[in-house]
């Protein structure tokens, strides 16, 4: 299976907000509500944003939400801050228990 | 303190076995199915397997399907993966991941470890 597409890049100034999109096919992101978007700064390990599309982890800022339409998964970064800066991956359930991910986004917030 | 911690990592020569190993503490590591998800250099994230939480299920991406083995021993809180047959493309950092919901899968990996290093060459 493919990677789901994700853009390579995005930026934004501190306080604007941004959108990732993540798109996938009707075998993986558009049949399940299994969802979810990780943070990884450089050389750190992923962190846990946002899983079954939407829902946020304990200690996760409420300016990270997150929607699904179709085969394509939204992440949205409001009141973007510095601390923001890192690449995010969104991954996806994709039946006969096997995960997918994105190729991964890099943000730059200007 | 509720952490992952990969070892085993190191430089093999194609064709060569590597077993890895994620030792689990500060959290009841019985009760949550564990996954294996690796990143080449400069790459992105790669699922590899997922182990139910007592071990009765295991399944694999379809990139390591007959060479890797996804194993775990909760009475030592302790997960591994055994890797045969290894190619170049399987040099990566390979992390473990705790999956979020006790005795089920939601494929959300809320506790990663920090990886350990597998480099794949002659």
């Amino acid at each position: 299976q493919s990677a789901l597409t994700q853009p390579a890049s995005v930026s934004g100034s501190p306080g604007q907000s941004i959108t990732i999109s993540c798109t996938g096919t009707s075998s993986d992101v558009g049949s399940y509500n299994l969802v979810s978007w990780y943070q990884q700064h450089p050389g750190k390990a992923p962190k846990l944003m946002i899983y079954e599309v939407t829902k946020r982890p304990s200690g996760i800022s409420n300016r990270f939400s997150a929607s699904k339409s179709g085969n394509t998964a939204s992440l949205t970064i409001s009141g973007l801050q510095g601390e923001d800066e890192a690449d995010y991956y969104c991954c996806s359930y994709a039946g006969s228990t096997t995960v997918i991910f994105g190729g991964g986004t890099k943000l730059t917030v200007l | 303190q509720v952490q992952l911690v990969e070892s085993g990592g190191g430089v093999v020569q194609p064709g060569r076995s590597l077993r890895l190993s994620c030792a689990a503490s500060g959290f009841t590591f019985s009760s949550n199915a564990i996954h294996w998800v690796r990143q080449a250099p400069g790459k992105g994230l790669e699922w590899v397997a997922v182990i139910s939480y007592d071990g009765s299920n295991k399944y694999y991406a379809d990139s390591v399907k007959g060479r890797f083995t996804i194993s775990r021993d909760n009475s030592k809180n302790t997960l591994y993966l055994q890797m045969n047959s290894l190619r170049a493309e399987d040099t990566a950092v390979y992390s473990c991941a705790r999956d979020l919901v006790s005795y089920y899968y939601v494929y959300a990996f809320d506790i990663w470890g920090q990886g350990t290093k597998v480099t794949v060459s002659s």
